[in-house]
């Protein structure tokens, strides 16, 4: 099974910073992933599919990229309703999600 | 308006079942893919199985696979869920979620609330 990997788990930054969130799958899987905001008490809602494509109504200081095994969400400038945990999710076969990173306001 | 709303959950014990309902409304069921994931509590998002729109290939995440059963009823627009065997560690809220596009692809835009089980003696 293709296990996927996001680093940091956790982060703590400023209102303003550009942050950013790896995940890693353990084989490639060309551009099949998507990522995940749940804030605390909610359900997931999606950002980006296919690695870097925005969903309808997702502010554009989120960004993904990346494409094989190495992947990456960017948030260009962090605001305060930004404060969830985000997870990646590969779909490409058996769907399976990353351990998630929670991320913080300093 | 999309909708999904889950239904089924409660308390069971070890090797016991349950089912699990999501009633769907606001889109064309039949056209999408369908898809459980859960999430123990503190913990992170776990899928669990798909089916497609027709209901005709199912999938399973190695954790469940002989013990639970997806299925849908497209003419009255719900998925399920049936759970047998019931451990503990399958404790966790459980999310129906829909996929995005028409074509099988298991990710997902639109997610219920949840219904959570709860496996104790």
């Amino acid at each position: 099974d293709i296990q996927m990997t996001q680093s940091p788990s956790s982060l703590s930054a400023s209102v303003g910073d550009r942050v950013t969130i790896t995940c890693r799958a353990s084989q490639g899987i060309s551009n099949y992933l998507a990522w995940y905001q749940q804030k605390p008490g909610k359900v997931p809602k999606l950002l980006i599919y296919a690695a870097s494509t925005l969903q309808s109504g997702v502010p554009s200081r989120f960004s993904g990229s990346g494409s094989g095994t190495d992947f990456t969400l960017t948030i260009s400038s962090l605001q305060p309703e930004d404060v969830a945990t985000y997870y990646c999710q590969k779909y490409n076969s058996a769907p399976s999600f990353g351990q998630g990173t929670r991320l913080e306001i300093k | 308006e999309v909708q999904l709303v889950e239904s089924g959950g409660g308390l069971v014990q070890p090797g016991g079942s349950l089912r699990l309902s999501c009633a769907a409304s606001g889109f064309t069921f039949s056209s999408y893919a369908m898809s459980w994931v859960r999430q123990a509590p503190g913990k992170g998002l776990e899928w669990v199985s798909a089916i497609s729109g027709s209901g005709g290939s199912t999938y399973y995440a190695d954790s469940v696979k002989g013990r639970f059963t997806i299925s849908r009823d497209n003419s009255k627009n719900t998925l399920y869920l049936q759970m047998n065997s019931l451990r503990a560690e399958d404790t966790a809220v459980y999310y129906c979620a829909k996929d995005l596009l028409m074509i099988q692809m298991y990710y997902f835009d639109y997610w219920g609330q949840g219904t959570l089980v709860t496996v104790s003696s």
